[in-house]
């Protein structure tokens, strides 16, 4: 699987957008670019995912770039349960596993 | 929506005794579930693959008779964590995927069971 870069950490203000980049360069055709949180003592929650084209569902947008390197996950009005770390996984179609990086740790502040 | 239940989720114990972990499937079956490890402040680790009806998949340098995984039907993958001792301390993690559509559809996770080895 094609490995990703995060930032190790943001914050973000309650109520403005928050947007997580996420750097995977190394991208192959048919790898999907998903989206996770993981917020204190819980397991991952799913967030969203796509192939090429941006998503957008009741939770986030995904916006990737054109050329597949890099994705943007977008929470459009952030709120203090959003503060998680947020992980950003490139998967192939054929592969079974998830692995996750370091993530990035984002702070929603009042 | 998809959803997968880990039970306990949270244990103390004494060093030298076995705990069992279930992970269990609620609206899908699950041919594959994983298994993961968090210790603090890092990320998750994936330890195993669980194939229903078959051996599990081991990741490098997880012992796989300290940590044997029984995943005996579509809905429930078990993993026991023998004679456990303080360093085997950690969150381990549950996910399963839908079986079909390969890489385009999520993994879920369960909410994970905290380990305590005393």
């Amino acid at each position: 699987d094609a490995k990703t870069t995060q930032p190790p950490s943001m914050d973000c203000a309650e109520g403005r957008a928050a947007n997580l980049p996420c750097n995977h360069s190394t991208i192959s055709g048919n790898e999907y670019v998903y989206w996770y949180r993981q917020i204190h003592s819980q397991g991952p929650q799913y967030i969203i995912h796509g192939l090429k084209n941006n998503e957008t569902n009741e939770m986030a947008s995904l916006i990737i770039t054109e050329d597949r390197k890099s994705s943007t996950l977008i929470l459009p009005h952030a709120t203090l349960r959003d503060t998680a770390v947020y992980y950003c996984i490139v998967r192939g179609y054929n592969n079974n596993d998830m692995r996750f990086g370091a993530g990035t740790r984002l702070t929603v502040k009042p | 929506g998809a959803v997968v239940s880990q039970h306990p989720s949270w244990v103390i114990c004494k060093s030298g005794t076995s705990v069992k972990i279930e992970c269990r499937s609620l609206d899908f079956q699950a041919t594959t579930m994983f298994w993961y490890r968090q210790f603090p402040k890092q990320s998750l680790m994936l330890m195993a693959t669980s194939n229903e009806g078959s051996k599990a998949t081991y990741e490098q340098g997880v012992e796989k008779d300290k940590f044997l995984i029984n995943h005996a039907s579509l809905t429930l993958s078990t993993l026991t964590v023998t004679s456990a001792h303080p360093e085997d301390s950690s969150f381990y993690i549950c996910s399963a995927r839908a079986p079909r559509g390969g890489g385009s559809q999520p993994q879920h996770f369960g909410d994970g069971t905290r380990l305590s080895i005393l």
